[in-house]
This record gives structure tokens, C-alpha cells and sequence, in this order.
């Protein structure tokens, strides 16, 4: 069965420090992976998704499929990114897991002025 | 274009009532999935459903279920309820299928606040 791992439940940092939010998966297939965010009273939402490789808010995250791990990463910390962040699996295409996502414990990330 | 919306936002309930849940996706959407969140599991899936039919199921007892609609509106309901169903249940839509290049990235409700007496 697939599992996602969040080592870190709370992650502080000063604004301008660079910031990594690991996660680690266990899933022998292809995996898709994603990394969702919930600001405060606000909705979960899609941050970024590994097969588009893109940067979105200054956030980049690499699939390391030796290490299992598709950690978040920004270099310079603003105190907008202070947010709960989930990381989140999918079976690959193929699979018969098509919508079902499966949520690491999240990280609560609290960047101080 | 507007986002996935659910109905209620917010319900209180006794033990033993039964309750339904309402999301209704993106347009254009075919796949709704159900999420549990609750502080202690987190977020746990509890069904999906891609035109009309179940396609994935969680681990959670039958008194859970859902359907959806022609339109891709889907409910989801929870018979007999038990005060550890008091959870906030968050419903995402998504494309259903692989495209535009796009992987089966999911969006998010604003959920439904559960409380159960």
C-alpha cells in the first residue's frame, strides 16, 4: 500500500532563510505526486504537481525516485508561506487510483519577520 | 470559472441520525473524490466517483456512502452516526483522466464542518 511521510510536524524559519519541507513516499510503481497548501481559513489547494516541473510562489520540489523522497524547497522564506503543507500521492497512470490521493500528516511552516 | 462548492458548510447532528453531504464540481469535472480530516487520522479518502460509477473506496465501514449525478454533483452519506464521524469532509473534483498534459491533479472544497452529539 502506498504511504507518504512528513517527518517534520512543525517548521520554523526567519524570513529570507531558505526552507525545506521533506517528504517521503513508499510506492513501487509510478507515483504522481503533489504538494497541496492550506492557508489560514482558506481551502486546500493544488501548490505544485511533480510532472509539470514548474515553480509556482518561488516553491520547486524534484522526484528522487532512488530516495523516495519529492521534497519542497524555497531559498528565500516569506511570511506569506507561513501555511499548513500536505504532501500528497497518486498511483500513476495505468493504476486504478485515479482520484484518490493519499495525504502525508502535513507540516504546519511558520516564517517569523 | 467557479470552484467545487459544498453544502452545508457546517451541520450538528446527534448519535444515531443519519446525514448527506452535498459537493458540486468544477465544470467540466467528472471525478469527485471525499476526504475525511479529522486531527488525529488527517486527511483520509473515503470514496471517488468518475461518471456515475465508484471507482476507488477507502477503509471505512459501509455506513459511509455516496453516489453522483448525471451533472458530476455528487453526495455522500453517513448513516448511524458516531461522535468519531465528527470530522470537517472535504470534497475535490478533478478531470478525471490524464490531459491536457495534465496529471490527476485535484481541487478542493471549502468542506463540510460535521459535528456529531
Amino acid at each position: 500500500a502506498q504511504r507518504v511521510t512528513q517527518p517534520e510536524k512543525l517548521l520554523s524559519v526567519f524570513k529570507g532563510a531558505p526552507v525545506e519541507l521533506k517528504c517521503n513516499y513508499s510506492y513501487s510503481g509510478s507515483p504522481e505526486l503533489f504538494w497541496y497548501v492550506q492557508y489560514s481559513r482558506q481551502r486546500l489547494q493544488l501548490l505544485l504537481r511533480h510532472i509539470s516541473r514548474e515553480s509556482i510562489k518561488g516553491f520547486t520540489a524534484d522526484l528522487n525516485k532512488g530516495e523516495t523522497s519529492f521534497h519542497l524547497k524555497k531559498p528565500f522564506a516569506q511570511e506569506e508561506d507561513s501555511a499548513m503543507y500536505y504532501c500528497a500521492l497518486n498511483v500513476g497512470a495505468g493504476g486504478t487510483s485515479y482520484g484518490k490521493l493519499t495525504f502525508g500528516q502535513g507540516t504546519i511552516l511558520t516564517v517569523h519577520p | 470559472k467557479a470552484g467545487v462548492t459544498q453544502t452545508p458548510r457546517y451541520l450538528i447532528k446527534t448519535r444515531g441520525q443519519q446525514v448527506t453531504l452535498s459537493c458540486s464540481p468544477i465544470s467540466g469535472h467528472r471525478s469527485v473524490s471525499w476526504y475525511q480530516q479529522t486531527p488525529g487520522q488527517g486527511l483520509q479518502f473515503l470514496f471517488e466517483y468518475f461518471s456515475e460509477t465508484q471507482r476507488n473506496k477507502g477503509n471505512f465501514p459501509g455506513r459511509f456512502s455516496g453516489r453522483q449525478f448525471s451533472n458530476s454533483r455528487s453526495e455522500m452519506n453517513v448513516s448511524t452516526l458516531e461522535l468519531g464521524d465528527s470530522a470537517l469532509y472535504l470534497c475535490a473534483s478533478s478531470l478525471g483522466f490524464l490531459g491536457q498534459g495534465k496529471g490527476y491533479e485535484q481541487y478542493f472544497g471549502p468542506g463540510t464542518r460535521l459535528t456529531v452529539t
